[in-house]
């Protein structure tokens, strides 16, 4: 089906593990974006992906790890886990001058 | 730099009453506005858009009017439901920023029957 999809929905993992987060789009939109959710800060972004191979850091990019090799997915590698990484997190694409499609969200808990 | 304001929440509204939340924004250049709704353990869904002053947009009773002079683009809806029951969140798009969003920290109703 068409959409965005983010894998895993849910996981729990340990402090200093290395975790990835999925990203896929099959729209081949140019844009895609990570972000994460936190109860007191909103949204915020960690970072962004203008093309494949064009990435650049948002906000809160310390601790994470992105790359784009294809168009269609954007995944999201968090090095080190530590527990100040406990969060809901969003992927996002768009085309220029459109609004952002979400995917569901991956929950992450780091024990 | 570019910004969004929201109200803060929660707002508590009974069923059919009137609803606003207020948005304003801080931009650079000529920016797109947006409204998104984000229900209980979803991602956030593109409620509204407009891409220019003066515009409105419209989608399932909300509505949103871009207005450039007062820099704002309140939210309202003119009889609540149960099921509208969520956070909102309103941005703003840099199009000459990568695409870059700017989300306001997120409004979040609560609709009693």
């Amino acid at each position: 089906d068409a959409g965005i999809t983010q894998s895993p929905r849910y996981k729990i993992t340990e402090t200093g593990r290395q975790v990835t987060l999925m990203c896929h789009q099959t729209w081949s939109h140019s844009y895609m974006f990570w972000y994460r959710q936190d109860l007191g800060h909103g949204l915020r972004l960690i970072y962004y992906s203008a093309a494949a191979d064009i990435t650049d850091k948002g906000e809160v990019p310390d601790g994470y790890v992105v790359s784009r090799s294809k168009t269609e997915n954007f995944p999201l590698t968090l090095e080190s886990a530590t527990r100040s990484q406990t969060s809901v997190y969003f992927c996002a694409s768009s085309e220029q001058g459109n609004g952002y499609t979400f995917g569901s969200g991956t929950r992450l808990t780091v024990v | 730099g570019d910004s969004v304001t929201q109200m803060e929440g929660p707002v508590t509204l009974s069923e059919e009453a009137f609803l606003t939340i207020n948005c304003t924004y801080t931009a650079t250049g000529y920016p797109s506005l947006f409204w998104y709704v984000q229900y209980p353990g979803e991602g956030l869904q593109l409620l509204l858009k407009a891409t220019k002053a003066d515009d409105k947009g419209s989608n399932k009773g909300f509505e949103a009017t871009y207005r450039k002079e007062t820099t704002s683009f309140h939210l309202e809806k003119g009889s609540v439901q149960v099921s509208d029951s969520a956070v909102y969140f309103c941005a703003l798009s840099d199009r000459g920023n990568f695409n870059k969003f700017y989300f306001g920290s997120g409004t979040k109703l609560n609709v009693k029957p």
